[in-house]
């Protein structure tokens, strides 16, 4: 299996302040084919099911706000959210769904300082 | 626009079986590269990727489960069942069944839409 890990666990960040969290898959996930690292990046707040935010590394999902941005390739990965907002505190995941079993990281939880 | 809502029991005793039902609009299973997945949540902790099936009716299975697993499709009724035999008390999640959307250019990616989830409690 691929697994996945993040740092840190968690982060506080001041409103209008950048966020930056690691992710880190234990093989590559670049699919050399077609070039693309099989990376995304997800939103939980509490009670809700996860929000694709960024798929395929740094493509944004459908209404998502352009302060979030992800970067990396092949094992090490970056979800930037470069001005934080009240409504981004939430729990983030990072996805690979290169192989299966698919697998998610631990999470890391972004709150206000 | 795509939705999702899963349907099953709330409590479960355990051995028992466990079947739950994602019944889907906006999209058809039966078109070229989409699948349907199951993922389950325990509380407190990150999601966990159990089965997948695929508009041609392949299927993939976690290989820590899948001698528990089936996944099955009912294109007719927009519906996709899991049934998870031998239910135990760890076993206790939100399961959540997810759309996987294929592109045309670079194929399969990301689970975009999920539906709201099921809690499902394991206990006698």
């Amino acid at each position: 299996d691929i697994v996945m890990t993040q740092s840190p666990d968690s982060l506080a960040v001041s409103l209008g302040e950048r966020a930056t969290i690691n992710c880190k898959s234990s093989q590559t996930i670049l699919y050399t084919s077609n070039k693309q690292n099989y990376l995304a990046w997800y939103q939980q707040k509490p009670g809700q099911p996860p929000k694709l935010l960024i798929y395929w590394t740094s493509t944004r999902a459908s209404g998502v706000p352009d302060r979030f941005s992800g970067s990396g390739s092949g094992t090490d990965f970056t979800l930037t959210i470069s001005s934080l907002q009240a409504e981004d505190v939430a729990v983030y995941y990072c996805h690979q769904f290169y192989r299966t079993p698919f697998t998610f990281g631990p999470g890391t939880r972004v709150d206000i300082k | 626009q795509i939705t999702l809502k899963e349907s099953g029991p709330t409590l479960v005793k355990p051995t028992q079986t466990l079947t739950l039902t994602c019944t889907f609009s906006g999209f058809s299973l039966s078109t070229d590269g989409v699948g349907v997945g199951w993922i389950r949540q325990p509380p407190g902790k990150a999601p966990e990727w159990l089965a997948l099936i695929y508009w041609n009716d392949d299927k993939r299975y976690s290989p820590s489960l899948k001698s528990r697993l089936t996944i099955t499709k009912d294109t007719a009724k927009d519906q996709v069942v899991l049934t998870m035999t031998n239910m135990d008390p760890v076993d206790t999640a939100t399961y959540y069944c997810a759309h996987r959307p294929y592109d045309n250019i670079w194929g399969s990616y990301a689970f975009d839409y999920w539906g709201q989830g099921t809690l499902v409690i394991v206990s006698s």
